[in-house]
Formats: C-alpha cells, sequence, structure tokens
C-alpha cells in the first residue's frame, strides 16, 4: 500500500528566507505522481506542484520547486523567498499511476497528515 | 465556471440522523471524489466515482454512501450520523485523462459536526 509520511508538524520561518518542507513515500508501484496542496486558514486546498516518476527534471512553478530523490523516495517542497502569505499548512500527496494510464480514471490520492507553515515578520 | 461546489457549508447533525453532502462541477470532469479531513490525520478518500454510474470505495467508505446519476453531480449520504463522523469533507473533481491536467480541483468543504 502506498503511504506518504510528513514529519515536520510545525515549522517557523523567517519572511524572505528559503523553505524546505520534508515528504517521503512508499509504494510499489512504479509509475507514480506526487503533489503538493496548500492549506491556507480559509480552509481551501490549493494545488502547488507536480512531479511525475519518470520525469526527468524536478518539478518548478514560480518560487515553489520540487527537490525530487528517487533513490531515496523523498519528494521536498522547497519555498523560495517565503513571503507572509505563505503562511498555511501544506500536504503532500501521492498518485499510483501504472493503471492511470491503461485505466481511465484511476486517480486516488494518498496525503500526508501535514506541515503548518508560520512565516514570521 | 464555478469549478466545485459543495453544500452546505457548515452542518450540525443529531447522532442518527441522516443527510446528504452536495457536490457538483461544471468542467466537465468524469473523475470525482469524496474525501474527509481530521486534525492530524491528513484528507482520507471514501468513495470515487470515475464516471457516471461508475463508483467505488476508498480507504474509509464506513458509513457513507454515494451515487453518480449525472457527469455533474456527487452526492455523499450519511445513513446514521455518528459522532465519529464529525469532520471536514471535501469533494474533489479532475479529468481523469491521460494527458489531461494533472490535478484535482477541491471544493471548499462542508465542515460536518455530530453531536
Amino acid at each position: 500500500a502506498q503511504k506518504i509520511t510528513q514529519t515536520q508538524p510545525g515549522m517557523f520561518v523567517q519572511e524572505k528566507e528559503a523553505v524546505t518542507l520534508d515528504c517521503t513515500y512508499d509504494t510499489s508501484d512504479p509509475s507514480y505522481g506526487l503533489f503538493w496542496y496548500k492549506q491556507p486558514s480559509s480552509g481551501e486546498m490549493i494545488f502547488l506542484i507536480y512531479q511525475g516518476s519518470y520525469d526527468q527534471q524536478n518539478a518548478t512553478e514560480g518560487r515553489y520547486s520540487l527537490n525530487f530523490q528517487k533513490a531515496r523516495k523523498s519528494a521536498n517542497l522547497v519555498i523560495s523567498a517565503s513571503q507572509l502569505g505563505d503562511s498555511a499548512m501544506y500536504f503532500c500527496a501521492m498518485r499510483e499511476e501504472t493503471y492511470f494510464i491503461s485505466n481511465f480514471g484511476n486517480e486516488k490520492l494518498t496525503f500526508g497528515t501535514g506541515t503548518r507553515l508560520t512565516i514570521i515578520p | 465556471n464555478a469549478g466545485v461546489t459543495q453544500t452546505p457549508k457548515f452542518q450540525v447533525l443529531k447522532t442518527g440522523q441522516s443527510m446528504t453532502l452536495q457536490c457538483a462541477q461544471d468542467m466537465n470532469h468524469e473523475y470525482m471524489s469524496w474525501y474527509r479531513q481530521d486534525p492530524g490525520m491528513g484528507l482520507r478518500l471514501i468513495h470515487y466515482s470515475v464516471g457516471a454510474g461508475i463508483t467505488d470505495q476508498g480507504e474509509v467508505p464506513n458509513g457513507y454512501n454515494v451515487s453518480r446519476s449525472t457527469t455533474e453531480d456527487f452526492p455523499l449520504r450519511l445513513l446514521s450520523a455518528a459522532p465519529s463522523q464529525t469532520s471536514v469533507y471535501f469533494c474533489a473533481s479532475s479529468t481523469g485523462l491521460a494527458g489531461g491536467p494533472l490535478e484535482q480541483y477541491f471544493g471548499p468543504g462542508t465542515r460536518l459536526t455530530v453531536t
């Protein structure tokens, strides 16, 4: 069974510093995708970034990048130049994709327990 | 586009009552799912659907029923509410197509309290 582990329940970071949120995963599926979602205090889930297991390069989206180390089964989120608006819960999630390709519609996500990030002015 | 909408936003039930959480999407997505979010546990999949008329169980399906009669709607039914079902419920949808947009789009959530 697939599993996502986020070992940092909470983090405090000074504004404008870079921050790394840890995520490790476990799966026996050779093809999988890794996601990061942000959940601000208002409660909605906001998609940030995606990394496919066969992608050669680490994914980047603006100030977000995903440090993907396949051999170590880690998919850490890096936020550069943090801002006060980055204060939120962050969730790492995984989707097993071998059957996604051949069986249209298999998009079950497994989530980690989240990291609460607080940016200090 | 309204995206994914959920009603109600808040609900209080007494133990044993039944109710339906509504979810609708206007993006013509085939795949829809329900998650619950509990403190310290992240989001867990309750039920999902890969298209109209097709549903399946997720990780925590007990106490919940679903059906999917149209592409747009995916209601979640609590048959006999229990305090353990106090949670925040999220509905999500995606295209379900290889090569399409990768992410699932989430609704705003329904906060349910069972007393």
